[in-house]
């Protein structure tokens, strides 16, 4: 079981923005501004897209945004397009003994 | 440009060694944090150790004591020494490239190699 807390699916249309949530604890999340997320298409390396919880990496697209509030992240992709058809996960720092914790990912379906 | 090309994975049985090797171009890995993540199929990375710039070197719970990371800056390459294995360990490792922010944003990833323990 992972650390942080993402829905294992979600599907959207053509077009259409979805958000995907990624829940984590005062002591991760909550506590640090250092989340990122990252893309991952089947049998290619993750890909960031977000880092420190709300910035893009050159040659991200503007589609992808990020958002945190409390102990919650969110990545929010707009315009779906059929290349976004991927695996997401967030991880945030989570402090000297723990490092780093990350994500399930989500699985997300463009219809 | 930037890449990592992980080697050395494969099928062992409980209780080998391993070694894997991640070869790095494009950048000097002993001027960045390198890591080493894993990923079971179909579950969620698992971070696994660091090596800092400095030399200082970390491990997740799970591997201290079995697992060792180091570099050969001579050859631009990190590794992972896995002893002990056990089956929960068989996963997909990548290394990772920490980013500026030196807090395990991790802005390049190599494609991964699998390691399967099993009896």
């Amino acid at each position: 079981q992972s650390a942080l807390t993402q829905p294992a699916s979600m599907s959207g249309s053509p077009g259409q923005s979805i958000t995907i949530s990624c829940s984590g604890t005062d002591s991760d999340i909550g506590r640090y501004n250092l989340v990122s997320w990252y893309q991952q298409h089947p049998g290619k390396a993750p890909k960031i897209i977000i880092y420190e919880a709300n910035k893009r990496p050159s040659g991200v697209s503007n589609r992808f945004s990020g958002s945190k509030s409390g102990n919650t992240a969110s990545l929010t992709i707009s315009g779906l397009q059929s290349e976004d058809e991927a695996v997401y996960f967030c991880c945030s720092y989570a402090g000297i003994s723990i490092h780093v914790v990350f994500g399930g990912g989500t699985k997300l379906t463009v219809l | 440009e930037v890449q990592l090309v992980e080697a050395g994975g494969g099928l062992i049985q409980p209780g080998e060694s391993l070694r894997l090797s991640c070869a790095a171009s494009g950048f000097n890995v002993s001027n960045y944090f390198m890591n080493w993540v894993r990923q079971a199929p179909g579950k969620g990375p698992e971070w696994v150790s660091v090596i800092y710039s400095s030399g200082t070197t970390y491990y997740a719970d799970s591997v201290k004591g079995r697992f060792t990371i180091s570099r050969d800056t001579s050859k631009n390459t990190l590794y992972l020494q896995m002893n002990n294995l056990r089956v929960e360990d068989t996963a997909f490792y990548y290394c990772a490239r920490d980013g500026d922010s030196g807090y395990y944003e991790f802005d390049y990833w190599g494609q991964g190699t699998l390691v399967t323990v099993s009896s």
